[in-house]
């Protein structure tokens, strides 16, 4: 069980928008910036959104992000079959002692 | 271009030893803060453990701490990864990663990885 919990799977058609969320606490979304990942199959994560809602450089505007107490929730819209992959929120968590959380990911097919 | 290398995985026995190196390069390396953060065959990611630039500060996952060390060499541009007493479980991904932004908030630039496998 993830500290942070996504839906394991979501879907939608190309073209489509979908929302995949991140739920945790006040120790971890709560108190901290939230980012999100995106691993293509057999790939590296790769880094789509830093400080809740800021893109890195390269990374297009079809891909947002928003935080809201303890939950955060990820947005894609124009969904692109390259986009099919897996998502991961992660977060600092300072329950009893510092460290890293990541959500269990989830799966996102572009039917 | 930025970049992260790992290497040292392989093959080990179960209670065996295993150090895993990440070499880094278009970046400077001792600016930045970095972790390490590995992924199970089918399973999600799971962050291991993080050192500051100057190595001052340094966490640990719990399911971890006190079979792992993490070091770097900020002469040589280069990350470790001191793993021990290995069981089945820590068969997987080792990523070495780079923390950046206002807090150390998100990894924003990632290895291609390295296996480890523990056979029994």
């Amino acid at each position: 069980q993830s500290v942070l919990a996504q839906p394991p799977s979501v879907s939608a058609a190309p073209g489509q928008k979908v929302t995949i969320s991140c739920s945790g606490s006040r120790s971890n979304i709560g108190d901290n910036y939230v980012s999100w990942y995106q691993q293509l199959p057999g790939t590296a994560p790769k880094l789509l959104i830093y400080e809740n809602n800021k893109r890195p450089s390269g990374i297009p505007d079809r891909f947002s992000g928003s935080k809201s107490g303890t939950s955060a929730t990820l947005g894609i819209t124009g969904l692109q079959t390259g986009d099919e992959a897996d998502y991961y929120c992660g977060t600092w968590d300072n329950s009893l002692s510092v460290h890293w959380v990541f959500g269990g990911g989830t799966k996102l097919t572009v039917l | 271009e930025v970049k992260l290398v790992e290497s040292g995985g392989g093959l080990v026995q179960s209670g065996g030893s295993l150090r895993l190196s990440c070499a880094a390069s278009g970046f400077t390396f001792s600016s930045y803060s970095m972790n390490w953060v590995r992924q199970a065959p089918g399973r999600g990611l799971e962050w291991l453990t993080y050192i500051s630039d100057s190595s001052t500060t340094i966490y640990y996952a719990d399911s971890v701490k006190g079979r792992i060390t993490i070091s770097r060499d900020n002469a040589k541009n280069s990350l470790y990864l001191q793993m021990n007493s290995l069981r089945d479980e820590d068969t997987a991904v080792y990523y070495c990663a780079r923390t950046d932004y206002t807090d150390d908030d998100a990894f924003d630039i990632w290895g291609q990885g390295t296996m480890v496998s523990v056979s029994s």
